[in-house]
């Protein structure tokens, strides 16, 4: 049962122009979610994090925006570049654990 | 500072063989996770350890051993190779664990033929 869904497994955006990648989950006792994005042959990076208190964080090109009533999270990127292609995954800590749980990701490729 | 670091890159291993994936990390956490990444699933849970001395699995812990050397490494051990655990191996700290930024290695890529 995948408790942190991607539904997108890839995105093709233009150079310049907004990517919107898109996280779901199912256990509403998850409060604290993390993207990260990952380029081919390397581990994935740290990219930005949301408590639930908020419903937007907010840092540089990248936004993330909780929606706790609809167990939804995104991801915005504004504008895009080409550097921005890799894979993106989204995760939520587990409460009263050191656990994390990851999505499937999801490939984004931004057009030149 | 390296970061955290795994060995070997890459591994080809035959059906049955035993192998251990090292890890290690410089950054002083204290919580450290092995985690495999397979096409169509993210990235799966193995092990963690949350802290020295203790460690517990996570969502796919069938035909792996783990061990937290000392805080600063983690080694996964496969006893009996599969074809089922080839995969892509990734290690990660953090600092704590809850809320915590996790850091992750470069990846082993393992192939069980």
């Amino acid at each position: 049962d995948q408790q942190v869904k991607q539904n997108s497994p890839s995105l093709s955006v233009q150079e310049g122009r907004i990517s919107i990648l898109n996280c779901d989950y199912t256990n509403s006792m998850f409060d604290y979610f993390l993207w990260y994005k990952k380029y081919p042959a390397e581990g994935p990076t740290f990219l930005i994090s949301i408590s639930s208190i908020k419903d937007k964080n907010e840092d540089g090109r990248f936004t993330v925006f909780l929606n706790k009533s609809a167990k939804h999270l995104s991801l915005h990127i504004v504008p895009s570049q080409p550097g921005d292609s890799a894979v993106y995954f989204c995760a939520a800590s587990v409460p009263g654990t050191y656990k994390y749980i990851f999505g499937t990701g999801t490939r984004l490729k931004v057009l030149a | 500072n390296a970061g955290v670091t795994q060995t070997p890159k890459f591994q080809v291993l035959k059906t049955g063989q035993s192998m251990t994936l090292q890890c290690a990390q410089d950054m002083n956490h204290n919580s450290m996770y092995w985690y495999r990444q397979d096409p169509g699933m993210g990235l799966r849970l193995i092990y963690y350890s949350a802290s020295e001395g203790t460690t517990d699995k996570g969502e796919v812990p069938n035909g792996y051993n783990v061990s937290r050397l000392n805080k600063r490494e983690f080694s996964l051990r496969l006893e009996s190779a599969a074809p089922s655990q080839t995969s892509v191996y990734f290690c990660a700290g953090a600092l704590m664990g809850y809320t915590d930024t996790q850091y992750f290695g470069p990846g082993t890529r393992l192939t069980v033929l």
